[in-house]
C-alpha cells in the first residue's frame, strides 16, 4: 500500500535552515508528481510546492519562492524540502503528498495520498 | 490567486442528518475542485475530485456537485465517523488554494 513518511522537522531559530524528507513506498515513485503542503497550528491548509516525477518541473507558492527548494531522489524513493531563511510564520506541520498519476500534458493538482506530517517550529 | 470560501465555518448536526457544505471560488475553476476530510492530529483524506468523482474507498454517502464558482459537498446520512473538518481545494490554476475549512460537530 502507498506510504509516505516525513521526517526532519524540529525547532529552528528565525533565519535558520531545515531539510525535510519524505520516504515513499508502495508505488513507482518516479511516475508521480509529489508535493509539500503545510498547516499552521489550528489553521487551514497551504500548498507549498510540487515537483514532477523526473524532477524537471518544479513550482512554488510565492511566499516560499527563493527560500524553499523541492527536490527528489528517485533511486531512494525520497522527496525533500530544503527550507532556509525561516520565519515564525513558517511554523506548521509539513505534509508530503502524492498527486494522482498523469501520463503527460496537464496534470490535476489534487492530492490522493498524504503522509502523517512533520512539525516545524520556528522560534527563538 | 483564486480565493476559496467555505460556508458555514462550523456546522452542528446529528447522526443520520443530511448535511451540505458549500465552497465558492473567486473566479471560475471549471470542475477542478477536490474535497478532503481531516480529523484532529491526522492528515487530510481525499474524498472527491473533479468536483463530483468519488475517490476509491470513500463511502457513497459522500457526494459532490457544482461547476464554475459554486460547489457543494453533501453527506446523505451522517455517521459518527464523519465528524471532522472538511476542506475544498481548487486546482484550476497555480497557486492551488484551499478553503478555510468547515468543522462538522455533533449536535
Amino acid at each position: 500500500q502507498v506510504q509516505l513518511v516525513e521526517s526532519g522537522g524540529g525547532l529552528v531559530k528565525p533565519g535558520g535552515s531545515l531539510r525535510l524528507s519524505c520516504a515513499a513506498s508502495g508505488f513507482t515513485f518516479s511516475d508521480y508528481y509529489m508535493s509539500w503542503i503545510r498547516q499552521a497550528p489550528g489553521k487551514g491548509l497551504e500548498w507549498v510546492s510540487h515537483i514532477s516525477g523526473s524532477a524537471f518541473h518544479t513550482s512554488y507558492a510565492d511566499s516560499m519562492k527563493g527560500r524553499f527548494t523541492i527536490s527528489r531522489d528517485n533511486a531512494k524513493n525520497s522527496l525533500y524540502l530544503q527550507m532556509s531563511t525561516l520565519r515564525a510564520e513558517d511554523t506548521a506541520v509539513y505534509y508530503c503528498a502524492r498527486l494522482p498519476y498523469c501520463s503527460g500534458g496537464w496534470c490535476p493538482c489534487y492530492f490522493d495520498y498524504w503522509g502523517q506530517g512533520t512539525l516545524v517550529t520556528v522560534s527563538s | 490567486d483564486i480565493q476559496m470560501t467555505q460556508s458555514p465555518s462550523t456546522l452542528s448536526a446529528s447522526v443520520g442528518d443530511r448535511v451540505t457544505i458549500t465552497c465558492r471560488a473567486s473566479q471560475s475553476i471549471s470542475s477542478w475542485l477536490a474535497w478532503y476530510q481531516q480529523k484532529p492530529g491526522k492528515a487530510p483524506n481525499l474524498l472527491i475530485f473533479d468536483a463530483s468523482s468519488l475517490e476509491s474507498g470513500v463511502p457513497s454517502r459522500f457526494s459532490g456537485s457544482g461547476s464554475g464558482t459554486d460547489f457543494t459537498l453533501t453527506i446523505s446520512s451522517l455517521q459518527p465517523d464523519d465528524f471532522a473538518t472538511y476542506y475544498c481545494q481548487q486546482y484550476n490554476s497555480h497557486p492551488y488554494t484551499f478553503g478555510q475549512g468547515t468543522k462538522l460537530e455533533i449536535k
